[in-house]
């Protein structure tokens, strides 16, 4: 399977508890995105990496989330001290560099549940 | 924030009928892209249109495109069991001279096609 993957599909944890999730994208892509989605809701952009530069930050970023590229290609996003409200769908994406037009492909993402 | 709206909310029909579902957005777009969602997983790219285009066919699939009224259109023909889903519009940002990045979606309109 060559598409984007995601680990793990599901986690559960306690609030205050840190968690990391991890994205694979499609080999040749370079960019990369996560977005996060509510239940009922489309996905909203969080952020991107152009290789393994992190080019833009949504303000739903809070400074408890970080994310990293370390070698432009598998990244990882982590949130610190997890609070209820971060309960979510994280969806990662990627696409090829070339070209103002690209779709982007997104992994099965990873459902957290934060109790 | 979400970039628009997408009506209806939810959509019923039978097998064979066809199914349209309407999306509003906010700002100047690149283009704009249609997602499938299947309970609980990914999303699935369906179709690309450019904001030079007016009508795009993919399979029983059938975009359309107002830019002067922000709104897209997405007609699905003869319609399937397995087409039970959540479809949302994407609009890509204009940003970096003219580059696409994140994708802005919409709220999605949940589609029932029984049997």
């Amino acid at each position: 399977d060559t598409g984007v993957s995601q680990n793990p599909r599901h986690k559960i944890t306690k609030r205050g508890q840190n968690v990391t999730f991890r994205c694979d994208p499609i080999s040749e892509h370079n960019r990369l995105y996560w977005y996060r989605q509510t239940l009922g809701q489309g996905p909203e952009f969080l952020t991107y990496f152009q290789n393994e530069a992190q080019l833009e930050k949504s303000r739903l970023l809070s400074d408890r989330f970080s994310a990293e590229r370390p070698k432009g290609s598998f990244s990882t996003l982590e949130i610190q001290r997890t609070e209820q409200g971060d309960s979510a769908m994280y969806l990662c994406a990627s696409r090829e560099t070339s070209g103002s037009i690209g779709t982007q492909y997104f992994g099965p993402g990873t459902r957290l549940t934060v109790l | 924030s979400q970039q628009g709206e997408e009506d209806p909310q939810a959509l019923s029909i039978q097998e064979g009928e066809n199914a349209t579902m309407n999306c509003s957005y906010k700002t100047s777009i690149n283009n704009l892209q249609w997602y499938r969602q299947n309970s609980g997983r990914g999303l699935v790219h369906l179709i690309l249109i450019r904001s030079n285009e007016r009508e795009k066919h993919s399979g029983r699939l059938r975009v359309t495109l107002d830019t002067s009224k922000k709104s897209s259109s997405l007609l699905i023909t003869a319609s399937r069991a397995a087409d039970t889903a959540s479809y949302f519009c994407a609009t890509a940002d204009m940003n970096y001279g003219g580059a696409t990045n994140k994708l802005i979606f919409g709220t999605g309109t949940l589609l029932a096609v029984q049997p």
